[in-house]
């Protein structure tokens, strides 16, 4: 069965730079998370979308934005990036925003700020 | 705000032992709660999915339990295995996004 798509899965950076992550949810899911796992923590929800609108928002950085396509798919786009972004970035989908619906994890992208 | 507690932090067991990941939660106001598994620097695998209305769910090995009134879950891992190393994260729908758990390191030695 497909599964949520991450690319790239690893990135390096420098601060100051901008980086672009992408998610591509499981066929038909239409909406989509994005966590940031630092290191040693646990994951921390960052911002969602459903049907293409924000649908929720935690705690995402001023310098980060985000949004899905009409393809459903999703990209987090963060600026000025700094040491402290260096993290393991997660997205999720899942088919709407109904409780009973799992949310499918990608592999994540390892970003790394130098 | 909902604050989610894994105990305990470590755990390392001879194999063929089973063991219990405690994780509880301050507000009882969840929609589901899943068990994920972490290998490190990896991605996050589910494990089971606990719908608020119901008390447990059961794979294989594996067995969750949810006390809504109590704020309390508890996965139970029969028979453990060298390969079930890993981080064990709990995780509760909350709202619309999901409020994890700082996990807890389980290493089974052979």
């Amino acid at each position: 069965a497909a599964g949520v798509i991450q690319s790239p899965r690893h990135l390096i950076k420098e601060k100051r730079e901008t980086a672009t992550l992408k998610c591509y949810p499981i066929p038909r899911h239409d909406t989509v998370y994005w966590y940031q796992q630092g290191p040693g923590q646990d994951p921390q929800f960052l911002i969602s979308f459903y049907e293409k609108m924000q649908s929720d928002k935690g705690s995402i950085p001023d310098r980060f934005s985000a949004q899905q396509f009409s393809d459903y798919h999703s990209e987090l786009n963060m600026s000025s990036l700094e040491l402290g972004d260096s993290a393991l970035y997660f997205c999720a989908s899942s088919l709407g925003r109904d409780s009973s619906y799992e949310q499918y994890f990608g592999p994540g992208t390892r970003l790394t700020v130098t | 705000k909902q604050e989610v507690t894994q105990i305990p932090a470590a755990l390392s067991v001879p194999e063929g032992e089973n063991l219990v990941l405690n994780c509880s939660f301050t507000d009882s106001a969840i929609y589901n709660l899943q068990w994920f598994r972490q290998d490190p620097g990896k991605g996050l695998t589910s494990l089971l999915l606990i719908q608020s209305s119901q008390r447990e769910q059961t794979s294989g090995r594996l067995n969750a339990s949810l006390d809504k009134s109590s704020g309390r879950s508890t996965l139970y891992i029969a028979a453990s295995q060298p390969g079930d190393s890993a981080t064990y994260l709990c995780a509760l729908l909350y709202g619309n996004k999901l409020v994890f758990g700082a996990g807890t390191i389980l290493r089974v030695k052979s």
